[in-house]
């Protein structure tokens, strides 16, 4: 089976910088994506890592280490927009995805 | 025009009734597949279907079925729902690979009296 873990709640400041951490354990890991759910709409993509290491897109960065079971999100220049759940999730065979619990990311003035 | 589409966006309906929740995509996407959220559970796989003639099971599909009437439409059931169905359901679709990313409808919410 999988189990993924990830913080319920964060709270950072506008122009801010915030990591959300996800640990996974699963068998037949293939990769790892996350997503930006705003409420009450569908979530969208935000990154891909199957490999070990830094991906940088804009703002959003993404990291995984396959042997610790570990992946963040980086956000940087928080802005208001940003304010949404943010979902780690884990592919296995067959592209399905299983989702961790998500982050809420509360951005403040 | 949205590449995946749900009908209806919501829904109220009373213990016992049969609801059909459908999806619709225009992305060309072989795979589809159904998820239900609640609240600090994230997202959890209803069913999904790789081609018109595949369709398997998720981790919640108690209480559940589909149907896969052409590549582009993906059809829930619930043939007799009750409360603890009440939740927001999105279909999403894909590519094939393990890259691919999905790509999620605007979802149904479904309230369950």
């Amino acid at each position: 089976g999988q189990n993924i873990d990830q913080p319920t709640e964060m709270t950072a400041t506008e122009g801010a910088i915030v990591q959300i951490n996800c640990t996974y354990q699963t068998s037949g890991f293939n990769g790892l994506f996350w997503y930006q759910q705003h409420a009450g709409e569908a979530p969208t993509f935000l990154s891909y890592n199957v490999l070990d290491g830094l991906e940088e897109k804009g703002r959003f960065s993404s990291f995984l280490s396959r042997s610790k079971g570990y992946s963040y999100l980086l956000l940087k220049e928080l802005q208001m927009k940003d304010s949404a759940s943010y979902l780690c999730a884990v592919t296995a065979a067959g592209n399905k995805l299983t989702f961790g619990g998500g982050t809420r990311v509360l951005v403040k003035p | 025009d949205a590449d995946v589409t749900q009908t209806p966006r919501n829904r109220i309906t009373k213990t016992g009734k049969r609801i059909m929740l459908e999806c619709s995509q225009t992305k060309g996407h072989d795979r589809m597949y159904w998820y239900r959220q609640d609240p600090g559970l994230g997202l959890r796989l209803i069913y999904y279907s790789f081609d018109v003639k595949d369709i398997n099971k998720g981790e919640i599909s108690d209480g559940y079925s589909v149907s896969r009437q052409a590549q582009a439409k993906f059809s829930l059931s619930l043939e007799s729902a009750i409360p603890n169905q009440t939740a927001l359901y999105f279909c999403a679709t894909s590519g094939g690979g393990q890259t691919y990313e999905q790509y999620f409808g605007p979802g149904t919410r479904l309230t369950v009296t």
